[in-house]
């Protein structure tokens, strides 16, 4: 099993569509983050959960709701969402928050939003 | 603000050597990362600097400079699988990532 495993690897949804993305990480993780990624653009921190706990929204809209069970899995539910949404969207995972080291990523599920 | 800056795109040849160059402005600091990210593919760890100096990794190295807000990503013998774009990040005095747009690298033959 790679380390971080996330699903869908592509999906198309139109604006009024309801569907989530799944993140798990067989690492030993405890913190947990969705990025999104836009061409050209620096990666975007969306929200991260240490622990089980959401430590950061980055001022994400509603229309994204993360949730996150266990340490190991990590959801990002979507709805509602605008074409300006289309993005690849990455999750990663780290021992814990606010420490040194390196982030270790997933694949990305790339979101098209017709 | 804070803020990373890196060469949007550049070109080698393969057998040359080619420097990425990274500058950042950031509250505080916590080492530096460069990853690497295939098209389509995970960004995947390359090195982290957190001292001034070179990090020899086999073909990569990694140079940092805190004083002059300065780091770059050496790549010696590039060959065809090099071809990718080449992240630079900064954790700032909270820890947080700070990301460069990156840098997408073009190796012709």
């Amino acid at each position: 099993e790679t380390g971080v495993t996330q699903t869908p690897r592509h999906l198309v949804m139109g604006m009024t569509n309801k569907k989530s993305l799944k993140c798990e990480q067989h690492l030993g993780h405890n913190a947990m983050y969705w990025y999104k990624q836009s061409a050209k653009k620096p990666l975007e921190l969306m929200f991260v959960y240490n622990f089980k706990e959401q430590t950061e929204n980055n001022s994400v809209p509603s229309r994204f709701s993360p949730e996150c069970p266990n340490s190991s899995h990590l959801f990002l539910h979507l709805h509602t969402l605008q074409p300006e949404d289309s993005a690849l969207y990455l999750c990663a995972s780290s021992p814990s928050e606010g420490e040194a080291g390196e982030l270790f990523f997933g694949e990305g599920s790339r979101l098209t939003v017709l | 603000g804070q803020n990373i800056d890196q060469p949007t795109e550049m070109t080698a040849t393969e057998g040359a050597i080619v420097q990425i160059n990274c500058t950042y402005q950031t509250s505080g600091f916590n080492g530096l990362f460069w990853y690497q990210q295939h098209a389509g593919e995970a960004p995947t760890f390359l090195s982290y600097n957190v001292l001034d100096g070179l990090e020899e990794k086999g073909r990569f190295s990694s140079f940092l400079s805190r004083s002059k807000g300065y780091s770059y990503l050496l790549l010696k013998e590039l060959q065809m699988k090099d071809s990718a774009s080449y992240l630079c990040a900064v954790k700032d005095s909270n820890y947080q990532l700070i990301w460069g747009a990156g840098t997408k690298l073009i190796i012709k033959p």
